[in-house]
């Protein structure tokens, strides 16, 4: 099955800042790629997701990257404010129809 | 759209209890997945549901563990008899189309703490 894997588990930036999550996964069949972001507390939100055909996409402040070949892809969050702060967690998607989560990065972003 | 709507949002109970979690999908959506998540294993998928017939339900725990799903809009999650270690956020969610490119969508969750 499918094993994606997520980097770093914690990480603390100053309001202003980029942050960059990475994932990797190992079912080449894999082809959508969602990002979730968590509030304490809350469920689980989509806020970007991308598809294997496409390289890069981009909302506002927030991108996700995919390489293919490296299989592995990240999420960027530009200008970050501390409303950003949550726990983000990368999945992969294969043909199965399971999703397959990474173990999530608590992200604090300092006033 | 309500979204996913998941009850109770918190159950406390003793060990020994049975324990019924309820999840309504979101409308239209033909496939729902029911999630543990917990600080030490994260989120697991427990079972998963196409048009209400179980797919892959190699994540529930044990036999203690079942899940229903009788109609389109209704499926339920139960622990007979719960223990300590259930002790987690239970999640439900629901997707619009089998196969690939559509996101999940996540109900409130369920609380649960087994004493």
């Amino acid at each position: 099955g499918e094993n994606v894997e997520q980097h770093p588990s914690t990480l603390s930036v100053q309001e202003g800042d980029s942050a960059v999550i990475k994932c990797t996964y190992s079912d080449s069949a894999s082809n959508y790629f969602p990002w979730y972001k968590q509030e304490l507390g809350k469920r689980p939100q989509l806020i970007i997701d991308i598809r294997s055909n496409v390289g890069e996409k981009k909302d506002q402040r927030i991108a996700v990257t995919l390489n293919k070949t490296a299989k592995h892809f990240s999420l960027h969050i530009t200008e970050t404010q501390p409303e950003d702060s949550a726990v983000y967690f990368c999945a992969a998607q294969n043909t199965g129809n399971q999703f397959y989560f990474g173990t999530g990065t608590s992200l604090t972003v300092i006033p | 759209d309500a979204g996913v709507i998941q009850s109770p949002r918190h159950e406390v109970t003793e060990m020994g209890q049975e324990v019924t979690l309820r999840c309504k999908p979101i409308s239209g959506h033909n496939s729902l997945f029911w999630y543990r998540q917990t600080m030490m294993r994260g989120l697991e998928l427990l079972i998963y549901f196409n048009n209400n017939v179980p797919i892959d339900d190699s994540g529930m725990p044990e036999d203690r563990f079942s899940a229903k799903m009788p109609n389109a809009s209704f499926s339920t999650l139960k622990i007979q008899p719960s223990e300590p270690r259930d002790s987690a956020v239970y999640f439900c969610a629901s997707k619009n189309r089998m196969g690939v490119g559509s996101p999940l969508h996540f109900g409130n969750g369920t609380r649960l703490t087994v004493t």
